[in-house]
């Protein structure tokens, strides 16, 4: 079946504007993580969805970050008045629960604030 | 604080030769998981192999195998007989039950050499 997709693949923007990253997870996992890559770096968590539970933003670095999930499927990350240390790739994963349950990634978006 | 130390930035094996990749990690928690991802060029995170602190049996997945010393709090990834696709960053994760956090370490960048 389809693996989890994110879209767009590369997103430069000017320093100050937003963007909206979207995932689409594989049908049926219930469980939803970003995390955030700069280069040369591992991954850096931010944001949790579990079902219609509250999601886990203890890993947002800012109060421009934010992130839905709509109908407990699609997901968007926002950045708002991006900044150049945004700068990084977003990588989305989804499972069928937490801990023992295998992360799927997706390809991530490479963001790039000029 | 949950860490997760990789420390070798890079490295390099002749193919069919055996390479072991190390991490340290530092927990208080009991009950974790602990993880090898494969990430190669085309960004797309791939799980290597996955280990459950509770089990004291090394995991393994054909030529992939850890070395688990929960004492020591360290987990060794060895690639056997290494082929040119083994090429990739590998990035030493952990998880408990109590966070919904995944932590990586910094990536080890592996080239296998023909």
């Amino acid at each position: 079946g389809a693996g989890v997709s994110q879209s767009p693949s590369n997103k430069v923007t000017e320093k100050g504007k937003d963007v909206e990253l979207r995932c689409d997870p594989i049908s049926g996992h219930t469980a939803l993580y970003w995390y955030r890559q700069s280069l040369g770096q591992g991954l850096e968590f931010l944001i949790y969805f579990q079902g219609n539970s509250a999601p886990d933003k203890s890993g947002l670095p800012s109060d421009r970050f934010s992130a839905e999930r709509t109908g407990g499927s699609v997901s968007t990350l926002t950045i708002q008045r991006t900044q150049q240390e945004d700068s990084a790739v977003y990588l989305c994963a989804s499972s069928l629960g937490t801990s023992l349950y295998e992360q799927y990634f997706g390809p991530g978006t490479r963001l790039t604030v000029t | 604080a949950q860490t997760v130390t990789q420390s070798q930035p890079e490295m390099s094996v002749q193919e069919a030769e055996t390479v072991t990749l190390s991490c340290t990690y530092d927990t208080s928690e009991n009950n974790y998981y602990l993880f090898w991802y494969k990430q190669p060029p085309s960004r797309q995170m791939i799980l290597v192999i996955r280990q459950e602190a509770y089990k004291q049996q090394n995991a393994t997945e054909n030529r992939f195998s850890v070395n688990f010393q929960k004492a020591a709090k360290s987990f060794s990834l060895k690639i056997s007989d290494s082929q040119l696709g083994d090429t990739a960053m590998y990035f030493c994760a952990f998880m408990t039950n109590n966070n919904n956090d995944m932590r990586f370490g910094a990536g080890t960048r592996l080239t296998v050499k023909p």
